[in-house]
């Protein structure tokens, strides 16, 4: 079992939807949570980051966290044609350098 | 502020020539990094360094070296090229190691 995984996709949704992304990953004790961005040639940047079970809101972006089921969500809400990229989530088991994890990463096409 | 930096942008090698990436940053962190990319996998970690002065493996590191020059910058070696090799090679540097990372622009390396 890969460590984080996540749908690689294309998840294609309409201008104006919701996209939902997934992750899950497979170390009960991992202690935070990441969301990154990466447009095609392009390097990753942080979309948000969540601690805590539950969820976490900015902008037209909410994180979702569920450590009992371990998984973590990224909602983005009234999807725009500039959001197609590619998500990457990371988890972070512990406070060592390596353990800082990234899954293969969802590719989003949001359709005009 | 220029965040982080990589030199260079793209490098075609021989097999078996050596190279040395380049990686700044200028955010007064205390933790680097250096990632590949491959399609398909994700970034996997070849070596990071937690502080000035200390380096460690990642998940990739055979056929790598690295430096911690000073607190800003963070080299990456490799010494006998290989085909395998080719990939697309980011930097990236945090506060400390279970902090948000911030990534360089990439280089992208062909081993030819």
């Amino acid at each position: 079992q890969k460590e984080v995984e996540q749908n690689s996709g294309p998840l294609s949704v309409p201008e104006g939807a919701i996209a939902s992304l997934n992750c899950t990953y497979s170390d009960r004790g991992s202690q935070s949570f990441f969301w990154y961005r990466q447009y095609s040639g392009k390097s990753p940047e942080l979309i948000m980051f969540i601690y805590s079970n539950g969820d976490k809101e900015d902008g037209r972006f909410t994180a979702q966290l569920n450590k009992a089921s371990q998984y973590v969500s990224l909602l983005i809400r009234d999807s725009q044609p500039s959001d197609s990229a590619t998500y990457l989530c990371a988890v972070n088991r512990d406070n060592y350098g390596q353990n800082f994890v990234f899954g293969p990463g969802t590719r989003l096409s949001v359709l005009p | 502020n220029a965040g982080v930096t990589q030199t260079p942008k793209f490098q075609v090698l021989k097999t078996g020539q050596s190279m040395t990436l380049q990686c700044a940053q200028d955010m007064n962190h205390n933790s680097m990094y250096w990632y590949r990319q491959d399609p398909g996998m994700g970034l996997r970690l070849i070596y990071y360094s937690a502080s000035e002065g200390t380096t460690d493996k990642g998940e990739v590191p055979n056929g790598y070296n690295v430096s911690r020059l000073n607190k800003r910058e963070f080299s990456l070696r490799l010494e006998s090229a290989a085909p395998s090799q080719t990939s697309v090679y980011f930097c990236a540097s945090s506060v400390a190691v279970q902090e948000t990372q911030y990534f360089g622009p990439g280089t992208r390396l062909l081993v030819l």
